[in-house]
């Protein structure tokens, strides 16, 4: 079972709507969470950090369910900027497992 | 200003000679990670050091060697590149040896092996 799964996707939205990413994670004693972005041939670079009490910033706004071992990522109002591969990462031990990302398409 | 730089951004090399890729960070984190992403995959952890404390991923092939002589400097040797290495090599930094604060990535170097 892999360490860490998402939906691949791709998913085309258009602007302005609101888009859901999931990711389940299997190790319980996982101790870190995030979502990173990654545009195509770039590396990736963090987009938010997730807690167990929800964060939010600006459009988007993150959630972890401890109990069901699993993330979510919301994106509010989509721009055409936010087209990239969105990947969930978290940290076991002294170890980052990386999800296969979730691509998106924002379209005009 | 990049905190983790990698050099080269993009090398080609042909198939069994050797190549270096070297990243170096102003972070100064204790943690360096070598990570290989090929095409639509998630990245995928080669090796990563907790100061000169190196630690080799099982799967991570013989022919794929690390090097860290100081904090600031990490090196990929990959001594004898085949097909299948082509791929991006990205390096990534951390504060602390458990995965609790968030990785930061280089620009990575991307391989093609000719």
């Amino acid at each position: 079972r892999k360490e860490v799964e998402q939906d691949p996707g791709p998913f085309n939205v258009p602007e302005g709507a609101t888009v859901a990413f999931n990711c389940t994670y299997s190790n319980s004693a996982s101790q870190s969470f995030f979502w990173y972005r990654q545009d195509c041939r770039k590396e990736p670079k963090l987009l938010m950090s997730v807690y167990s009490s929800g964060n939010e910033d600006g459009r988007f706004t993150a959630q972890l369910n401890r109990a069901s071992q699993y993330i979510s990522l919301l994106i509010r109002d989509s721009k055409l900027s936010d087209s990239a591969t969105y990947l969930c990462v978290v940290g076991t031990g002294n170890q980052f497992y990386f999800g296969t990302g979730t691509s998106l398409t924002v379209i005009p | 200003d990049a905190m983790v730089i990698q050099n080269p951004r993009y090398q080609v090399t042909q198939f069994g000679k050797p190549v270096t890729l070297s990243c170096s960070q102003t972070l100064n984190h204790n943690v360096m990670y070598w990570y290989q992403q090929k095409s639509s995959q998630a990245p995928k952890l080669l090796f990563h050091y907790y100061d000169k404390d190196f630690n080799n991923e099982a799967d991570t092939p013989d022919n794929f060697q690390s090097r860290r002589p100081n904090t600031s400097f990490c090196f990929l040797d990959i001594r004898s590149p085949g097909l299948g290495d082509t791929a991006m090599y990205l390096c990534a930094t951390s504060r602390e040896e458990q995965a609790v604060t968030e990785a930061f990535f280089g620009q990575g170097t991307r391989l093609t092996v000719v």
